[in-house]
């Protein structure tokens, strides 16, 4: 059963920490992706890979960092630095080989919290 | 301006019209257009894409898209209770390979 899972579902950290974020595909995608999500707005994003071992800076990068070691894992690390990390984060991956390339399939998403 | 710009909602149509939402975009050089649908508190799911000029036809879905007029929209069919929800328009960069920007989304609201 192909797809992407995200974990935790929910995550709660204390001011100062970092945490970090999972994300595992199994759809043998080349290209996945980070996105923040705050109520009511549409999706930022934050970093992108297109390839293992390298990735980009989206609109929003500062404060969070990310590692691309494998093609199915792309974990993303929010740091202590980011001041209002409390939102909904959404991962996703592409092929863009497909004919429909660039289509995006997300997961289900972290809804992480600052107390 | 923002790259990528929707209709502002919330948007309410009585079951069984047509729901149109629009959205533009400011790169002239996108070549890839996409419609996802977001439930409350779930994750947004493909409704369709579009990569040329004119109409595309899914179901009860209807993309369309005037690059020159840097326009895309999406026309509901017969709009049922089941299709409330944020609907958001992304857009792929025509410069930074692999880069998509999204829209603020439109909720509708279908009365029954």
């Amino acid at each position: 059963d192909g797809g992407i899972t995200q974990s935790p579902k929910y995550l709660f950290r204390k001011e100062g920490q970092n945490v970090t974020l999972s994300c595992e595909q199994n759809l043998n995608h080349d290209a996945m992706y980070w996105y923040r999500q705050d109520p009511g707005q549409g999706l930022r994003l934050i970093y992108y890979s297109q390839i293992v071992n390298d990735f980009q800076k989206g609109d929003i990068a500062e404060g969070y960092s990310v590692s691309r070691e494998k093609k199915e894992s792309f974990p993303l690390t929010v740091t202590s630095a980011q001041k209002n990390p409390t939102a909904f984060y959404l991962c996703a991956s592409s092929d863009p080989r497909r004919e429909d390339t660039d289509t995006q399939y997300f997961g289900p998403g972290t809804r992480l919290t600052v107390l | 301006q923002k790259e990528v710009e929707q209709n502002s909602g919330p948007l309410s149509v009585p079951e069984g019209a047509i729901a149109s939402l629009n959205c533009t975009y400011s790169d002239r050089g996108s070549q890839s257009f996409f419609w996802y649908r977001q439930y409350s508190g779930k994750s947004p799911e493909l409704i369709m894409s579009i990569y040329s000029n004119g109409d595309k036809e899914d179901g009860r879905f209807t993309a369309q898209l005037n690059k020159a007029s840097q326009y895309v929209s999406l026309l509901i069919r017969d709009s049922q209770p089941s299709d409330s929800a944020t609907y958001l328009c992304a857009v792929l960069s025509g410069t930074n390979a692999g880069k998509s920007t999204f829209g603020d989304g439109t909720t509708l609201t279908v009365k029954p």
